[in-house]
Formats: C-alpha cells, structure tokens, sequence
C-alpha cells in the first residue's frame, strides 16, 4: 500500500515548456486534489476532484490544467512554464465524508 | 473568501519546553477545523476537530477547538528535536457538495534545540 505517489520528484524547466505532473493513489479515494506551496503562502489549491469524471478549479487555476484519468489518478499540466510557476506541487486524496486529506512526497519544480 | 491565519509564523525553543502554536479562521460554512505536520516532506494528518470544546490528545500534542471565538490551538509539551517542522493548520467548508476542500494557514515553522 504505497498511498499517494507523485513522478517525477524533481523537475527544471525552461519557460515555454510544457510537463505533466503525474499522482496516483491506491486508497480507493473518490476526491484529490492539486495543490502548489510557496515560501510563507501555506498550500494553495489549484484545481480539485471530487470524484473520477469531475474537476473544479481551486484558488490559483490559471496556467494549469487537469485530467482525472480514472479514480487512481489525477494529473496536472503546464502547457507554458513561466518563473511564477516555480514552486513544491503536492497531491492530496481523501476518502469522501470527512475532511482529511492525505498527501504525496511533492514534486519540486523550478522554471528558469 | 475564507481565511487561516496562524501565529507565531516562527519559534524557536530547547528540548522539554512547551510550546503552543494558534490558528485563528474566517469562513463562511465550518465544518472542521485539521491540523497538520510538516517535516521535509509530505503534510502528514495529525488532528481533526469538528465540535468546540473538546481535546483530541495524542501523547505529548493535544489540540482544542474555540468555534465562538473562531481559534484552535495546538500545545507541544516536553518538546524533542522531533518535533521540529512546519505545522499547518486548515478549515474544512460545509458549502458546496463535497468534503475535503481546505483553506490552509501559512504554516507556523518549530524548531527545537537540543
């Protein structure tokens, strides 16, 4: 039972360039969650699912997009990196019927 | 707009002191209130508190929720270098249909001295 995985864990990007950040969880949860962290800033959402066919967007959409590709998994995608977009993304699912979310190991991305 | 605003955004102590960590909120619907623990990695789950009043405790961290005053708090006592992280609290919203969307504070950063 690994939980939440996120691939890769490290990325360097150049602005313009397109990546895909990739989260699966095996917990059998219904919603997950995209989030970025910044220095002092907590975890901001970008976009959600609260379950396998829907998604949201959260507090910080612009620049993202997402895919749920089925209830394991949940993508995020920059189509055009910019420096702004340099920060750790965190994975989160939860089970539904409570607020406790659980995360993934992040990923660290720096846009030069 | 909901708010999380925690104090102090940083503190500093020595092994065996206690320490207690605030979260104030401003939310439109309550419905939880989560606290969370940060070292280099992943937030790990720590508590979640819905009714006021009551602690929830485990070992030397325990944690209360004031829904008249709109605060939690989260006490560390006898401290251990262990315990050095970023503790992040957040509010669950009852508006909407779905559970789990969290407005996170900004973290208080503990550090813990030998």
């Amino acid at each position: 039972n690994a939980g939440v995985t996120q691939t890769p864990k490290f990325q360097v990007l150049k602005t313009g360039q397109s990546m895909t950040l990739q989260c699966a969880q095996d917990m059998n949860h219904n919603s997950m969650y995209w989030y970025r962290q910044d220095p002092g800033m907590g975890l901001r959402l970008i976009y959600y699912s609260a379950s396998e066919g829907t998604t949201d967007k959260g507090e910080v959409p612009n620049g993202y997009n997402v895919s749920r590709l089925n209830k394991r998994e949940f993508s995020l995608r920059l189509e055009s990196a910019a420096p702004s977009q340099t920060s750790v993304y965190f994975c989160a699912s939860n089970i539904g019927g409570t607020d406790t979310q659980y995360f993934g190991p992040g990923t660290r991305l720096t846009v030069l | 707009e909901d708010k999380v605003v925690q104090s102090p955004l940083s503190l500093v102590v020595h092994e065996g002191d206690t320490v207690t960590l605030n979260c104030s909120y401003e939310v439109t619907n309550f419905r939880s209130l989560l606290w969370y623990k940060q070292e280099k990695k992943a937030p790990t789950f720590l508590f979640m508190l819905t009714s006021s009043g009551i602690e929830k405790k485990s070992g030397r961290l325990s944690s209360i929720l004031d829904k008249k005053e709109l605060f939690s708090i989260l006490n560390i006592t006898a401290t251990q270098t262990g315990d050095s992280a970023v503790y992040l609290c957040a509010v669950g919203n009852a508006g909407g249909t779905s559970y789990g969307k969290l407005t996170f504070g900004q973290g208080t950063i503990l550090t813990v001295h030998p």
